[in-house]
């Protein structure tokens, strides 16, 4: 079955510091996509990066960071010199063919993250 | 530039009073869907549109409803909202599968009184 899991509900540490984000993810298809959304207070979602099943290279983009392991099914994000403008809910989800999953997003729980300063 | 926009930001309804939500979105994309999300809580699919195919997810209340007159518009009619409705409506659209990511409107928030 499909499944998206983030452990870590609350994540809370002091500006600058760097913080993991941790996502693992279940699927039966080879094909399939992950993503990270951001949800501030205001409760908008902002897309963060899509990662296709095929392309395992990681990704940075400025501070933030993304290390896809097919082999322990996980999609992590590393926010580095965290900022308190980085504080917000970070949302991991799983696409699967469309076939399965009627063009559904999958979602993970949500870690909230809180940078103090 | 192009986007999925909501209006209004902020809807306060009476209990039992219906309610529409509406989304429009300048990507021409084919897919658009509705979403319910509550405090602390992961977005729920309530439905979604193919063009103008409806598909329902299964556990949507019959209090829900949606329509879709053209490819630039949807909208979430609550027939009759009750204080559980009281929520976070995110509006989402696709190219196709999905696959290539979807983008969210700005959400409507739902106080119901």
């Amino acid at each position: 079955a499909q499944k998206v899991t983030q452990a870590q509900t609350e994540i809370s540490v002091v500006e600058k510091e760097d913080v993991t984000l941790d996502c693992v993810y279940e699927t039966r298809d080879t094909t399939y996509y992950l993503f990270w959304y951001k949800q501030p207070p205001s409760g908008e979602l902002v897309f963060l990066i899509r990662r296709n099943s095929f392309d395992e290279q990681n990704e940075i983009s400025g501070r933030y960071s993304w290390n896809f392991q097919k082999s322990t099914s996980s999609f992590n994000f590393t926010i580095t010199a965290s900022q308190v403008v980085d504080s917000a809910v970070y949302f991991c989800a799983l696409s699967e063919s469309y076939l399965d999953s009627n063009y559904q997003l999958i979602w993970g729980a949500g870690t909230k993250l809180i940078i103090k300063p | 530039d192009a986007m999925v926009i909501q209006n209004p930001r902020y809807q306060v309804t009476q209990f039992g009073k219906p309610v529409t939500l509406s989304c429009s979105q300048t990507l021409n994309h084919n897919v658009m869907y509705w979403y319910q999300q509550k405090s602390s809580q992961a977005p729920k699919l309530l439905f979604h549109y193919y063009d103008k195919d409806f598909n329902n997810e299964a556990d949507t209340p019959d209090n829900f409803q949606s329509r879709r007159p053209n490819t630039s518009f949807c909208f979430l009619d609550i027939r009759s909202p009750g204080l559980g409705d009281a929520a976070m409506y995110l509006c989402a659209t696709s190219g196709g599968t999905g696959t290539y990511g979807y983008t969210f409107g700005s959400g409507t928030r739902l106080t119901v009184v």
